[in-house]
């Protein structure tokens, strides 16, 4: 069956980077995009960007342009996920999803990663 | 951005009841609308996609209909499971975007 597991919580200083993890299984990793999207603590979901593990492309919201990046090692079907210059409002539940192959919607999720900002 | 409202914020169903949740656009998103269950610590779960197709997996009890800007998420005969916070999502336009989320609780 189709599974995306997260790595651990996260606890980081404002300015620091944080890199997430999310190994799958159970599909050809090459032939579904990854998403990642965050939530912070009470709020609504907020899309991050994504990746091709096929070829590599991305894309990502301008808020965070400049500051995420979305990686893949296809030996591993692994994709990550590095957010950079981290500061308070970066707190939130971190969750990876697989992309339905023909839209984008996300058909199978993560289990999420809390990260934490503080000082 | 495409800005997605959903309402009510907050719906309170007795079990067995049935709950109609709404999602607008404010822009045509044709029929490019998800709709995703959240239970408290955990991730979403897709529910509905096409705006009325519904996810492997899914109790019959969950449809979709609408098109354009308006959608309606229902469930019927409402189960304890069920109780959970709904976002609606649109993937027509670049970049994909969700709504706050409605509550259902229980009353």
């Amino acid at each position: 069956q189709v599974q995306l597991v997260q790595s651990g919580t996260e606890m980081k200083k404002p300015g620091a980077s944080v890199k997430l993890s999310c190994q799958t299984s159970g599909y050809t990793f090459t032939s579904y995009g990854i998403t990642w999207l965050r939530q912070a603590p009470g709020q609504g979901l907020e899309w991050m960007g994504w990746i091709s593990p096929y070829n590599g492309n991305t894309d990502y919201p301008q808020k965070l342009q400049g500051r995420v990046t979305l990686t893949t090692d296809t030996s591993t079907s692994t994709a990550y996920m590095d957010l950079r210059s981290l500061r308070s409002d970066d707190t939130a539940f971190y969750y990876c999803a697989r992309i339905h192959t023909s839209a984008w919607f996300f058909d199978y999720w993560g289990q999420g990663t809390l990260v934490t900002v503080s000082s | 951005e495409i800005v997605m409202t959903q309402s009510p914020a907050t719906l309170s169903v007795s079990p067995g009841e049935r709950a109609t949740l709404s999602c607008r656009a404010s822009q045509s998103v044709s029929n490019s609308l998800a709709w995703y269950q959240q239970k408290p610590g955990q991730a979403p779960r897709l529910l509905i996609y096409g705006a009325s197709t519904t996810a492997t997996g899914i109790p019959a009890r969950f449809s979709g209909s609408g098109s354009g800007t308006e959608f309606t998420l229902t469930i019927s005969n409402l189960q304890s499971e069920d109780f959970a916070v709904y976002y609606c999502q649109q993937y027509n336009s670049w970049p994909v975007t969700f709504g706050q989320g409605t509550k259902v609780d229980i009353k």
